[in-house]
C-alpha cells in the first residue's frame, strides 16, 4: 500500500463548476501538507501549502486538512479552462524530510 | 528569472551511455532534492542535500547513480551505464528552512 494515495481521474468538468481533489495517506506523522499544480512536460509549481489541520484559502482555490481521518483535499471554485492540469498532492513529517507525492489527478476543464 | 534552473531540458541517449543533469537552485535555499517521475506517477525522491552535504538517499538510487552539490550551489546527477527503464523526468526542486520546495522544469531523459 502506498503511503499517499490520490485518484487518478481522468476527471472532466465544465467551466464554472467546483472541483474536489483529495488525498488520503497513512503515516499519522505527516504534518505538513501541499498540492501542486503541473502542465504537461513542465516541473510542478507550488499551489498551496499548509501545516497540520485546518482550511486555506487563496483566491479560488482552498485546501483543507483532516489529520484524524488522514484526509486532504483542493477547492476549486469557479474553475477556468486554464486550470486543466494534474494535481499533484504531497507531504512531509518534518521541514527537511523528502515529500511523499500521490499519483496526481488530471484535470480537464471544459469551455 | 530567480527560480530553480535545470538542464538540459530534454537528453536523448543511447543506452549504456552515462549523462549528466544540473540543477540549480534558488540562490538563497540551502536544501536541494532530486526526484524522479514516470509518467502517470507522482514525483519520487532519490537524494537530498543540505549545503554540500548529502544527507539522505533513496533505495531508488542503484550505483549507477551519484550526485554532487559541490560548495553548496548547484548540483549534478551523473547516471552511469543508462537502460531503458532510466527514461523519465528528473526533477530537481529547493526549498528554504520550511517544508515549501519549489521545482524547476525539469530534464527529460530518453534512453534508446
Amino acid at each position: 500500500q502506498k503511503e499517499v494515495e490520490q485518484d487518478p481521474g481522468p476527471l472532466s468538468v465544465p467551466e464554472g463548476a467546483i472541483v474536489s481533489l483529495n488525498c488520503t495517506y497513512s503515516n499519522s506523522a505527516f504534518q505538513y501538507f501541499m498540492w501542486y499544480r503541473q502542465y504537461s512536460r513542465k516541473g510542478p509549481e507550488l499551489l498551496m501549502y499548509t501545516y497540520s489541520s485546518g482550511n486555506k484559502e487563496d483566491g479560488r482555490f482552498t485546501a483543507q486538512v483532516d489529520k484524524s481521518s488522514k484526509y486532504i483535499s483542493l477547492f476549486i471554485r469557479d474553475s477556468q479552462p486554464s486550470d486543466s492540469a494534474t494535481y499533484l498532492c504531497a507531504m512531509s513529517a518534518t521541514t527537511a524530510q523528502k515529500l511523499v507525492f500521490g499519483q496526481g489527478t488530471r484535470l480537464t476543464i471544459n469551455p | 528569472d530567480t527560480g530553480v534552473s535545470q538542464n538540459p531540458r530534454h537528453k536523448i541517449t543511447k543506452r549504456g551511455q552515462n549523462v549528466t543533469f544540473r540543477c540549480d537552485p534558488i540562490s538563497e535555499h540551502n536544501r536541494l532534492y532530486w526526484y524522479r517521475q514516470t509518467l502517470g506517477q507522482g514525483p519520487e525522491f532519490l537524494t537530498y542535500f543540505q549545503n554540500e552535504a548529502q544527507l539522505e538517499k533513496s533505495r531508488l538510487l542503484s550505483d549507477r547513480f551519484s550526485a554532487e552539490r559541490p560548495k553548496g550551489s548547484f548540483s549534478t546527477l551523473e547516471i552511469q551505464r543508462t537502460e531503458q527503464g532510466d527514461s523519465a523526468m528528473y526533477l530537481c526542486a529547493s526549498s528554504p528552512t520550511g517544508a515549501k520546495a519549489f521545482f524547476g522544469q525539469g530534464t527529460r531523459l530518453t534512453v534508446v
